[in-house]
């Protein structure tokens, strides 16, 4: 079966500190993968999403980037950290190709001060 | 704009009572609705509706889509406390890049709280 991990699972940074998320997945090959912020009171925000190792693609500007070195690795990352970056950020994947389904990660709890 | 609007935010109801989540949409080239469970983490797949008037059912929980009015709802019946969680919609967007790559557009979703 399928299992996404992400860590750190919680975070406290200081601003101007960068920053790097990881998130894996097993038992599967060439997935789509996503990853989520979800601020209070807020829905989730698609970040990035991925189709391929090396191909990112960002849906808002910001001082957030992404990459996908490894076929089941997916990793955010920021060279200098905002409190506006504080969140739940969340890793997902889906099959390429077959369903709109995706499928969460436990998430990191990102605090910056 | 494409959106999703989720209402009521929250609730707050007893164990054994039935509520009515609700989901409205307006999106371009609609091909289909999420429903997820979100706790404490992870949000967690329920169901995902492509066509109107057919009922989607796991247990206590039940739902349906009317394309025509642009909403689902997300029924449950005789809560229980375990229910008690953040209840997200989600439509996919934007152009078909062949299934999967939908990319979802989430709304705020519903806290439902149920008391023993």
């Amino acid at each position: 079966s399928q299992t996404i991990h992400q860590w750190p699972a919680t975070l406290v940074q200081p601003v101007g500190s960068p920053l790097s998320l990881e998130c894996t997945v097993e038992g599967t090959s060439n997935p789509n993968l996503y990853w989520y912020r979800q601020a209070a009171g807020r829905g989730l925000q698609l970040l990035f999403y991925s189709v391929g190792i090396g191909q990112i693609s960002s849906e808002v500007p910001q001082n957030l980037s992404a990459s996908r070195p490894q076929d089941r690795q997916f990793i955010l990352s920021s060279k200098k950290l905002l409190l506006s970056d504080s969140g739940f950020y969340l890793c997902a994947w889906s099959v390429a190709g077959l369903s709109y389904e995706q499928y969460f990660g436990p998430g990191t709890r990102l605090t910056v001060t | 704009e494409d959106k999703v609007v989720q209402s009521p935010l929250s609730l707050v109801v007893h164990e054994g009572d039935t509520v009515t989540l609700n989901c409205s949409y307006e999106v371009t080239n609609f091909r289909s609705l999420l429903w997820y469970k979100q706790e404490k983490k992870a949000p967690t797949f329920l169901f995902m509706l492509t066509s109107s008037g057919i009922e989607k059912k796991s247990g206590r929980l039940s739902s349906i889509l009317d394309k025509k009015e642009l909403f689902s709802i997300l029924n449950i019946t005789a809560t229980q406390t375990g229910d008690s969680a953040v209840y997200l919609c989600a439509v996919p967007l934007g152009v078909n890049y062949g299934g999967s790559q939908g990319n979802l557009i989430f709304g705020k979703g519903t806290k439902l709280s149920v008391k023993p």
